[in-house]
């Protein structure tokens, strides 16, 4: 069955950097677009990035735009997110989803990693 | 970037009554919307995607309709594992995904 599991969460301090992990399993990873996203604790869901299934193409969020940076290793079935220049406001529990087949709607999500920004 | 908004932010709600949400995107998305549903400490779980299609092993009860800009997402009849936090996520125009922010179903 299809498994996202994240890793790589910790505490920081402002200005730190951190790089997240999202090992998959049971589909086939090279041929699907992936993404990140976040939730704030009490908030509610951020998108953050998208990365083609080839690495090709990647978008981000105004909000972490020039900081942050998405990335691929189809070889080892890992997506990651390189994290730059945290901020108290990038706290949060981040995941990454998978995509529906030929959608971008998000039929598979990881249990998540938290991030902890603080002095 | 499209806004979503839901409404209401708390619904309460007896077990067995019918729930329904609404969620309003601020420019025409025609049927690009997918409903979640969080419960504390899970990740979140696909419900309804391209507006009114169910997702994979979830009940009948659930059922989503709407298309252009007003979306709704009803449970006919509320069971005790149906209360949590529900979020709708336009995907017609991106970047951004951008998500609603949330109805809290909760027990009356």
């Amino acid at each position: 069955q299809v498994r996202l599991v994240e890793s790589g969460g910790a505490v920081v301090q402002p200005g730190g950097s951190l790089r997240l992990s999202c090992a998959a399993s049971g589909f086939s990873f090279r041929t699907y677009g992936m993404h990140w996203l976040r939730q704030a604790p009490g908030k509610g869901l951020e998108w953050l990035a998208h990365i083609r299934f080839d690495g090709s193409i990647k978008y981000y969020a105004d909000s972490i735009k020039g900081r942050f940076t998405i990335s691929r290793d189809n070889s080892k079935n890992t997506l990651y997110l390189e994290m730059n220049r945290l901020r108290s406001e990038d706290m949060a529990v981040y995941y990454c989803a998978k995509v529906e087949d030929g959608s971008t709607h998000f039929d598979y999500w990881g249990q998540g990693t938290l991030v902890t920004v603080s002095a | 970037e499209v806004v979503m908004t839901q409404s209401p932010a708390t619904l309460s709600v007896s077990p067995g009554e019918r729930a329904t949400l609404s969620c309003r995107a601020s420019q025409n998305v025609n049927i690009y919307v997918a409903w979640y549903q969080q419960k504390p400490g899970q990740n979140p779980r696909l419900l309804i995607y391209h507006a009114s299609t169910r997702a994979i092993g979830i009940p009948a009860r659930f059922s989503g309709s709407g298309s252009g800009t007003e979306f709704t997402l009803t449970i006919s009849s509320l069971q005790s594992e149906d209360f949590a936090i529900y979020y709708c996520q336009q995907y017609d125009s991106w970047p951004p995904l951008t998500f609603g922010g949330g109805t809290k179903v909760e027990i009356k």
